[in-house]
């Protein structure tokens, strides 16, 4: 199985930041490497697919980079509303597991 | 729009069985698959297994084999992810996903608003 692995686990940040969220793959799965946001008693939602397509409706503060085993998810001036847990995914092969999540606290 | 909705929040006693549905609308039923994903309280994301609702045909996680039934009825939309056997540590928030793709990747999206199984004597 593929093993994803994020850095870090907690951040604290504040309004305006510029912040970065690491995702590092156990082999190569080229750019099957997906992007979540999670906010407290709701469903994840999904802002960047295919490693760096932003999905429709999602704020251009929120880009992806990366290819084959380490990928970063940038916030580029983090909003109130962007306070919640990332997870990353990878869709490479079955079992298509998640990253542990990286909850984003405000400063 | 592409919507799914899951059914309601369970309540089992050890060792009984679950079965959660969701129903999908607004798209081709049997052109995406639909995955099962779970979040026990306070924890990650859990990846179950997946559907195939055009064949049937069903992929599960190594952890949830023999345990975990996926099914769909292509009538009425909808898919179901049965786990029997229940156990405390079955607790948790148990999401529906359908799966988009291009040639070169996949994802989730979206999710059903998820389904609390509650697992207690």
């Amino acid at each position: 199985d593929i093993q994803m692995t994020q850095s870090p686990s907690s951040l604290s940040a504040s309004v305006g930041d510029r912040v970065t969220i690491t995702c590092r793959a156990s082999q190569s799965i080229s750019t099957y490497l997906n992007w979540y946001q999670q906010k407290a008693g709701r469903a994840p939602k999904l802002l960047i697919y295919a490693a760096s397509s932003l999905q429709s409706g999602v704020p251009s503060r929120f880009s992806g980079s990366g290819s084959g085993t380490d990928f970063t998810l940038t916030i580029s001036s983090l909003q109130r509303e962007d306070f919640a847990t990332y997870f990353c995914q990878q869709t490479y092969s079955t079992p298509k597991g998640f990253g542990q999540g990286t909850k984003l606290e405000i400063k | 729009q592409v919507q799914l909705v899951q059914s309601g929040a369970e309540v089992k006693k050890p060792g009984a069985s679950v079965k959660v549905s969701c129903k999908a609308s607004g798209y081709t039923f049997t052109s995406f698959y639909i995955h099962w994903v779970r979040q026990a309280p306070g924890q990650g994301l859990e990846w179950m297994g997946l559907i195939n609702p055009k064949d049937d045909s069903t992929t599960y996680a190594q952890k949830f084999q023999g345990r975990v039934t996926m099914t769909r009825d292509t009538s009425t939309t909808t898919v179901y992810m049965e786990v029997s056997t229940l156990r405390s540590e079955d607790t948790a928030i148990y999401y529906c996903a359908r799966e988009g793709y291009s040639s070169s990747s996949r994802w989730f999206d979206p999710w059903g608003q998820g389904t609390l199984v509650t697992v207690s004597s």
